[in-house]
């Protein structure tokens, strides 16, 4: 498998402009994760999917960050407008839920997108 | 809240020694905790688990964590360190409630492993 696949790899923009960041994950799995690294601030989740349904938002920032996921093998982050504040890594994440829920399996991430906003 | 504390920032090790990632964690009941590691411009990697059963867990690349319930404590430890090993270690915790499905990471601890 190819694993989490993120794209773009780097993104340099203007403040003002709008991002969309994109992220395929492993065929299968069933849960997806927004991650956010800074040097301040760390590892933050965002957002996370089961199933492709929103479960838990309250990472979000602001109304400028929105995500979606329409199906299974592809989930967007986007920040509209952007600002140099948002300027961080992001890693989208997934991995497999079993029927059973059993939320301990392994998280696998993406090499994620690296945003810069002047 | 639930969450994890790294203590340091940095770990240095020099290369064939032993060394000691500390991690505590602050949640009620039992715990689930991770480890993750994360190279230079790449994604986190899972090393290991704690769910139940032996405190001690193996992993990967020959790392191997405490769970001490007494000291609330989930310390990653190497018995020989490689320079490889240089990268940035990252503790987590699985909730008991609030979100079964997701992790909390702590703020990580860059280890340094000189030759």
């Amino acid at each position: 498998d190819a694993g989490v696949i993120q794209s773009p790899r780097h993104e340099v923009t203007e403040m003002g402009q709008e991002v969309t960041l994109r992220c395929k994950p492993i065929s299968g799995h069933n849960s997806l994760f927004w991650y956010r690294q800074t040097m301040m601030r760390g590892l933050e989740l965002l957002i996370y999917f089961n199933n492709n349904v929103p479960i838990d938002d309250s990472g979000m920032p602001e109304d400028r960050f929105s995500a979606k996921m329409p199906n299974a093998s592809f989930s967007t982050l986007k920040i509209q407008p952007s600002e140099p504040r948002d300027s961080a890594v992001y890693f989208c994440a997934s991995r497999q839920v079993t029927g059973t829920g059993d939320y301990t399996g392994e998280l696998f991430f993406g090499e994620g997108s690296r945003l810069t906003v002047l | 809240a639930q969450s994890v504390a790294q203590p340091e920032d940095q770990v240095n090790v020099a290369e064939g020694n032993p060394l000691t990632v500390k991690c505590t964690y602050s949640v009620s009941g039992n715990p689930y905790l991770f480890w993750y590691v994360q190279y230079p411009n790449r994604g986190l990697q899972f090393l290991l688990k704690y769910i139940t059963g032996d405190n001690l867990v193996k992993g990967s690349y020959g790392f191997e964590a405490e769970f001490n319930k007494s000291q609330t404590s989930f310390h990653l430890k190497k018995p020989s360190a490689l320079v490889s090993d240089s990268a940035l270690y990252f503790c987590a915790v699985r909730p008991l409630s609030g979100g079964y499905n997701k992790l909390i990471f702590g703020a990580g601890t860059r280890l340094a492993v000189h030759p």
